[in-house]
């Protein structure tokens, strides 16, 4: 049973550009999170979605970041316009309900910024 | 405002030594904590959770972490660290945000293992 998938692993862009990053659940998961690990600190939550829904952005960015998880495919994290500041681990994870379900996580995306 | 915190930012044991690792928490109700686990450039795997009941947990690669209210504490142990346990260790808690369903993490304590 594959778990979490993230890609791409590493990205590169420079400032100005754009940034997205795919986040597959494992299967029968329809919950999604992602959170952002900033160097020297802990994961930071940042939006909760359910299958064309957002439940939770409470931790996004007012400007520049939105996500989405659409019907079909994974859910994705875009960054427009991206700063230096925006380099960071973004992780994704995935639960099968809430309440006591716990979050999977997947292997990050490195996002640096040049 | 919910907050967890990892008193010890780098802790070294000796390989065979006991571990303890502190975690301590602030939230309204009953809690759900869990400990992760992240090796360098890797993703977060986990290795307990409390949700309700007994308050000594038992998880994956020999580790247990006991609940204490009292305390607001979850402390994680192992009682014979091996050389491969060496990696970034993030206690959580969950039941937060908006929905009350993302978590809160501590900043993190990074154990090395010496020989």
């Amino acid at each position: 049973n594959a778990g979490v998938m993230q890609n791409p692993r590493h990205l590169v862009r420079r400032r100005g550009q754009e940034a997205r990053l795919r986040c597959s659940p494992m299967k029968g998961h329809s919950h999604v999170y992602w959170y952002r690990q900033l160097p020297e600190e802990g994961l930071k939550f940042m939006v909760y979605l359910q299958k064309e829904n957002i439940i939770d952005e409470s931790g996004m960015p007012k400007e520049r970041f939105s996500a989405e998880f659409p019907k079909e495919g994974p859910s994705i994290l875009r960054i427009q316009q991206v700063v230096r500041g925006d380099s960071a681990a973004y992780f994704c994870a995935s639960s099968r309900g809430t309440g006591n379900y716990e979050q999977y996580f997947g292997p990050g995306t490195r996002l640096t910024v040049t | 405002a919910q907050s967890v915190t990892q008193p010890d930012i780098h802790i070294t044991v000796s390989e065979g030594a006991s571990l303890e690792l502190r975690c301590n928490y602030s939230y309204g109700a009953t809690p759900y904590l869990f400990w992760y686990v992240q090796s360098p450039g890797q993703g977060l795997q986990l290795l307990l959770k409390y949700f309700s009941g007994d308050t000594l947990v038992q998880g994956i690669k020999g580790f247990e972490a006991e609940f204490k209210r009292s305390q607001s504490s979850f402390n994680l142990r192992k009682p014979s660290v091996h050389w491969s346990d060496a990696a970034e260790y993030f206690c959580a808690v969950g039941g937060v945000g908006q929905a009350g369903t993302a978590l809160i993490f501590g900043k993190g304590t990074t154990l090395s293992v010496s020989s």
